[in-house]
């Protein structure tokens, strides 16, 4: 039971434009979101992050909007640049006992084509 | 740059052996993580200890056992390996102070099991 997906493996975008990344869940104890990039041989990098109380958190070229009605989050990266290419990862957090843990989702191959 | 380290990179074992996996934390780092990443997924959470005990677990047998140190270092022991053991395994850990959604992660060991 995946309770994070991200359906689209990968993504393909030219230097410039816009990448956007998406990602569903549907625990609704799920208050805090993340996103992470993972480059090969690397751990998980965080990214961004927005609360369940938000709907839009910006950081630079990165924005993620969440609408919680639909469950759906997303990630927009603008303009995208070659550097950007990566596997970017979808996270969700809710307590969990007395623990604080991560939910993955799939991920998401990003190339930003030169 | 995270500052946490894992120890081996790269590890082969056979089904039925035992194996322990090594992480190393930032000074100060006293909530720690580990995840089992499958070829292919998202992380999944194994477990976490917070001041050297175990505070949360996700949906691993009990031959998936861990200790935290007071020197911010932590283990993550699997017992009766099996094929599907298989995985990228990360640890993650979170700065004093900080919520635990906040979570570093290190490069990860690659375990495979023959």
């Amino acid at each position: 039971d995946q309770q994070v997906k991200q359906n689209s493996p990968s993504l393909s975008v030219q230097e410039g434009r816009i990448s956007i990344l998406n990602c569903d869940y549907t625990n609704s104890m799920f208050d805090y979101f993340l996103w992470y990039k993972k480059y090969p041989a690397e751990g998980p990098t965080f990214l961004i992050s927005i609360s369940s109380i938000k709907d839009k958190n910006e950081d630079g070229r990165f924005t993620v909007f969440l609408n919680k009605s639909a469950k759906h989050l997303s990630l927009h990266i603008v303009p995208s640049q070659p550097g950007d290419s990566a596997v970017y990862f979808c996270a969700a957090t809710g307590m969990s006992g007395s623990a604080r843990q991560l939910t993955f989702g799939s991920g998401t191959q990003l190339t930003v084509l030169p | 740059e995270t500052g946490v380290t894992q120890s081996p990179t790269h590890l082969i074992k056979t089904r039925g052996q035992q194996v322990t996996l090594r992480c190393s934390s930032q000074s100060g780092h006293n909530t720690v993580s580990w995840y089992q990443q499958a070829l292919g997924q998202g992380p999944q959470f194994i477990f976490q200890y917070y001041r050297e005990e175990e505070n949360g677990r996700g949906n691993f047998p009990p031959r998936f056992s861990g200790l935290q140190f007071p020197n911010y270092s932590s283990e993550l022991n699997v017992n009766a390996l099996e094929l599907d053991d298989s995985a990228l395994y990360l640890c993650a850990s979170t700065p004093r102070g900080l919520a635990a959604d906040t979570q570093y992660f290190g490069p990860g060991t690659r375990l495979t099991v023959l």
